[in-house]
């Protein structure tokens, strides 16, 4: 009973490092979703996927890179990381098109801190 | 493009006492609401949602929301607060048709014994 799945939990990367974080989901969603969480500013979408092979930008997408190649896995690559890019990074995966009013399910989230 | 507003970053009640915390909604479109409660170090959990169906929804651990349109808001309440529903609460809001979600930026809950 997995559900959504991050790995790593916590990581500490040096400015200009690169790093990838996996979530993988186990129900078969069509739509999978990479947010951050910030203080105070609730959680912004960073890159989505409404299925294997396909991305597309959020809100907040600079900085950040995605890959879909399978319908479980969802990537989020930082090629060069950032003091501002320190947060807490959110995955969250949902059924897909016509199923806009199913909630999405969470991951316990990935503490990235960037020195 | 739709978004909601919390008001207010923190919220503090006394144990049994009514819970409310607000949200507002705007949407050009019919939206679909959404309550979320995070606990700490923890991933979002779905509370309750609005789908139309009905205007006041019932949702996990005795919380409720009343859609009104008029207001256009969420606003979530539960009549007695327990020390464990301490957390953080985010409302979100989607379009039909639409798996954009938006959130607020979040209502810190904390319940005094």
């Amino acid at each position: 009973n997995a559900g959504v799945t991050q790995t790593p939990k916590f990581r500490v990367l040096k400015t200009g490092q690169s790093m990838t974080l996996l979530c993988a989901q186990d129900m078969n969603h069509e739509y999978m979703y990479w947010y951050r969480q910030d203080p105070g500013m609730g959680l912004r979408l960073i890159h989505y996927s409404v299925g294997e092979g396909t991305t597309a930008k959020g809100e907040v997408p600079d900085g950040y890179n995605v890959s879909r190649l399978k319908k479980q896995n969802f990537l989020l690559g930082l090629e060069s990381a950032a003091p501002s890019q320190t947060s807490v990074y959110f995955c969250a995966s949902s059924r897909g098109t016509g199923y806009s009013n199913q909630p999405q399910h969470f991951g316990d989230g990935t503490r990235l801190s960037i020195l | 493009a739709q978004s909601v507003t919390q008001l207010g970053s923190h919220v503090s009640v006394s144990e049994g006492a009514l819970v409310l915390l607000r949200c507002n909604y705007s949407s050009s479109v019919p939206p679909y609401l959404f309550w979320y409660v995070q606990y700490p170090n923890q991933g979002l959990q779905l509370l309750l949602k609005y789908t139309s169906a009905a205007t006041l929804v019932k949702g996990i651990n005795g919380f409720e929301a009343e859609f009104k349109k008029s207001e256009t808001s969420f606003h979530l309440t539960k009549p007695s607060a327990h020390m464990s529903d301490a957390a953080e609460y985010f409302c979100a809001v989607t379009r039909r048709n639409n798996n954009d979600m938006r959130f607020g930026a979040g209502t810190r809950l904390t319940v005094k014994p």
